[in-house]
């Protein structure tokens, strides 16, 4: 159990459907990320928030919207994805300095 | 880009120590040497990190050269268990441009 808890696990949705991805924490943590692992590839970093502001958009499609209303919720809001962003998705989080990340165990998105 | 560099996929015996290595020739000062590993579908683990000087833990020892351009991450006595992707990363000290980026990680395989 590392802390970080995403919902849902595993999510099927067709190209014109809207979805959300949650993620959460109680660990007091500072920052918190989205990170996209399609199969066979490494972790992709998608954004990044600190203290509730997003310091990074790593060139995401704009079909991603990512929402931090609090420090310890992260959603990531899906609309009109294509098959290929069916991946898995992993949200993780630091306190900041050099503390390592914590990761959930991801949602399973495919895109039909 | 990922700042590191790692042998596709390695064999160990089970019971033996797994030497895992990554270059990192292009280290700055500042930036530190994580070691993450990642189980069939489940997120990334930490496991231990330094700056320049070797570390352990419960899990793992690391071993930083002297002119830090390459580490090793140390199983000392490898498991079924200890399968799984293992990822050398390094990271700047945190602040706005703490971006973690990811290679495509050695996969380990323990042996029976």
């Amino acid at each position: 159990e590392t802390g970080v808890t995403q919902t849902p696990r595993h999510l099927v949705m067709g190209m014109t459907n809207k979805k959300s991805l949650k993620c959460e924490q109680h660990l007091g943590h500072n920052a918190m990320y989205w990170y996209k692992q399609s199969a066979k590839k490494p972790l992709e970093l998608m954004f990044v928030y600190n203290f509730k502001e997003q310091t990074e958009n790593n060139s995401v499609p704009s079909r991603f919207s990512p929402e931090c209303p609090n420090s310890s919720h992260l959603f990531l809001h899906l609309h009109t994805l294509q098959p290929e962003d069916s991946a898995l998705y992993l949200c993780a989080s630091t306190p900041g300095d050099n503390s390592p990340l914590h990761f959930g165990n991801g949602t399973r998105l495919t895109v039909t | 880009d990922a700042k590191t560099t790692q042998p596709t996929s390695m064999d160990c015996a089970e019971g033996r120590a797994a030497n895992l290595p990554c270059n990192h020739s292009t280290i700055s000062g500042n930036e530190y040497v994580y070691w993450y590993r990642q189980i069939h579908s489940q997120g990334p683990q930490y496991i231990i990190h330094g700056l320049k000087n070797n570390e352990t833990n419960e899990m793992a020892s690391l071993i930083i050269t002297e002119d830090r351009k390459s580490s090793t991450l140390i199983l000392p006595h490898a498991t079924l268990r200890d399968t799984a992707v293992y990822y050398c990363i390094v990271r700047v000290f945190w602040g706005r441009d703490d971006k973690i980026i990811f290679g495509k990680g050695t996969r380990l395989h323990i042996l029976p």
